[in-house]
C-alpha cells in the first residue's frame, strides 16, 4: 500500500523563522509531489507542486524533492502568525490521476 | 468560477438512515474525486470519476457507499444505512485532465456529517 508520512506536530516557530516541514513516500515510481495547506474547518488548498529533484520556490515558499531519498520538504521563510496551518504533502499515485495524502503537520506561527 | 459547490454543508442524522451528499465540480473539469477526512484516518480518497465513468472505487468502505455521476456538472455519494463511524468530512474535488501541470485538484468547501 502506497504510503505517505508526515510528522503530525504540532510544529511551533516564532514569526520571522523558517519552517520546515517534512514528507517521505513509500511509492518509487511517484512522479508529482504537492503540498496543501488546510485552515482549521476548511478545505485543503494547492501552496505548490514539484515534479523535479533540487529546488522550487515561490515567494516565501520553497519546495524541495529528492526522488533517490523519496523525500519532499517545504520550507516557508518569513513564518507568519497567518501561516499557521496543517499542511498536507500529497503524491500523484504512478499511473492514475489520484492523489495519496499524508496525515498533515500541524504548524503554529508565535506572534 | 463559483469553484467545486458541495451540499449540504453540515448533515445530522441518525444511525440507519439514508444520506445523500451532493457535488458540483468547476466547469470544463472532466477528473472528480470524493474524499473522507477524519482525525484517526486524515485525507482519504474514496472513489474517482473521469468523463462521468468511475476509474477507482477501492477507496470505497464497503457497501453501504455508493457513488453516482450522472453528467458532467453533478455527483452524488450516498450512504445507506448510515452509521455512526462514518461521521467525518466529505470533501469533494475536481480537476482538468492533460499533463501533469493540470493535476491541481480543487476542493470543494466539504460537507461535516455526524451520525447519532
Amino acid at each position: 500500500q502506497k504510503e505517505v508520512e508526515q510528522n503530525s506536530g504540532p510544529l511551533s516557530v516564532p514569526e520571522g523563522a523558517i519552517a520546515s516541514l517534512n514528507c517521505t513516500y513509500s511509492d518509487r515510481g511517484s512522479q508529482s509531489f504537492f503540498w496543501y495547506r488546510q485552515y482549521s474547518g476548511k478545505s485543503p488548498e494547492l501552496i505548490m507542486f514539484i515534479y523535479s529533484n533540487g529546488d522550487k520556490e515561490d515567494g516565501r515558499f520553497t519546495a524541495q524533492l529528492n526522488k533517490a531519498s523519496q523525500y519532499v520538504s517545504l520550507l516557508i521563510r518569513d513564518s507568519q502568525p497567518s501561516d499557521s496551518a496543517t499542511y498536507l504533502c500529497a503524491v500523484k499515485d504512478t499511473g492514475r490521476r489520484a492523489l495519496t495524502f499524508g496525515s498533515g503537520t500541524r504548524l503554529q506561527v508565535q506572534p | 468560477d463559483a469553484g467545486v459547490i458541495q451540499s449540504p454543508r453540515h448533515e445530522v442524522t441518525e444511525m440507519g438512515q439514508e444520506v445523500t451528499l451532493r457535488c458540483k465540480p468547476i466547469s470544463g473539469h472532466d477528473y472528480l474525486f470524493w474524499y473522507r477526512q477524519t482525525m484517526m484516518r486524515g485525507l482519504e480518497l474514496l472513489i474517482y470519476f473521469n468523463n462521468n465513468v468511475p476509474i477507482d472505487d477501492s477507496g470505497m468502505p464497503e457497501d453501504r457507499f455508493s457513488a453516482k455521476m450522472p453528467n458532467a456538472s453533478f455527483s452524488t455519494l450516498k450512504i445507506q444505512p448510515s452509521e455512526p463511524r462514518d461521521s467525518a468530512v466529505y470533501f469533494c474535488a475536481s480537476t482538468a485532465g492533460g499533463g501533469p501541470a493540470y493535476n491541481e485538484q480543487f476542493f470543494g468547501p466539504g460537507t461535516r456529517l455526524t451520525v447519532l
